[in-house]
């Protein structure tokens, strides 16, 4: 089965500071990656995805992630955290062929400091 | 372009009652559509996967009788709940994927639909 384990449900940067959310998988097939964000009382947007080419993707609004089969990761990082930046974070995975389920992990919610 | 709306955005509904939630996509057909679930400060339950002109295919647990699918055309999906009673306020949101789209396209989300049941 698959599944996607987000490590940290809250995380706190100072405004400027690197952000750094982390995401894990498990899937017994090539795994499709996506980072969702979500603002309060909204639907998710996509920031990235991974869908097997090249394993730095570089997403939207500064955010990009790399896919490390070794470490089973793909973990998020902006350089540079702005405050529009606040807001809660969803690692997802779905199997590159055949079935469409995407599963989310917990999400992380992103605080930044001024 | 990909764009999917769900209306209503907030609903309040009488315990009993039933409330019907639409997605739509926009500007292009979506052969699938899915449902999910997402109660306070938690991550989204699949409850469902709306395949057009077929019956909904249901996520283990969840009551196909309470939670009516409705995929009559690729642009819009509708999730009735019927006789709703308060455990089941929630926000629920759909998403769809380009049909014959690869599997890089991802899947766009409507805004989600705040159900509270007094």
């Amino acid at each position: 089965a698959q599944s996607v384990t987000q490590l940290g449900s809250h995380v706190s940067v100072s405004e400027g500071a690197l952000v750094l959310l982390r995401c894990n998988y498990s899937s017994s097939v090539p795994p499709y990656l996506f980072w969702y964000v979500q603002y309060p009382n909204q639907g998710l947007q996509l920031l990235l995805k991974y869908t097997s080419a090249a394993t730095l993707v570089k997403g939207i609004n500064g955010f990009e992630a790399e896919f490390k089969k070794s470490e089973t990761s793909f973990h998020l990082t902006k350089p540079s955290a702005h405050m529009s930046d606040a807001a809660e974070y969803f690692c997802a995975v779905s199997f590159v062929r055949g079935y469409q389920k995407v599963t989310f992990g917990t999400g992380t919610k992103l605080q930044v400091i001024p | 372009g990909a764009v999917v709306s769900q209306h209503p955005s907030w609903v309040i509904c009488k315990s009993g009652t039933s409330v019907k939630i639409e997605c739509r996509s926009l500007d292009f057909q979506a052969t699938t559509m899915f449902w999910y679930r997402q109660f306070p400060k938690q991550s989204l339950m699949l409850m469902a996967t709306s395949n057009e002109g077929s019956k909904a295919t249901y996520e283990q647990g969840v009551e196909k009788d309470k939670f009516l699918i409705n995929h009559a055309s690729l642009t819009l999906s509708t999730l009735t709940v019927t006789s709703a009673h308060p455990e089941d306020s929630s926000f629920y949101i759909c998403s769809a994927s380009r049909t014959g789209a690869g599997w890089g396209y991802g899947y766009t989300f409507g805004s989600g639909t705040r159900l509270t049941v007094v």
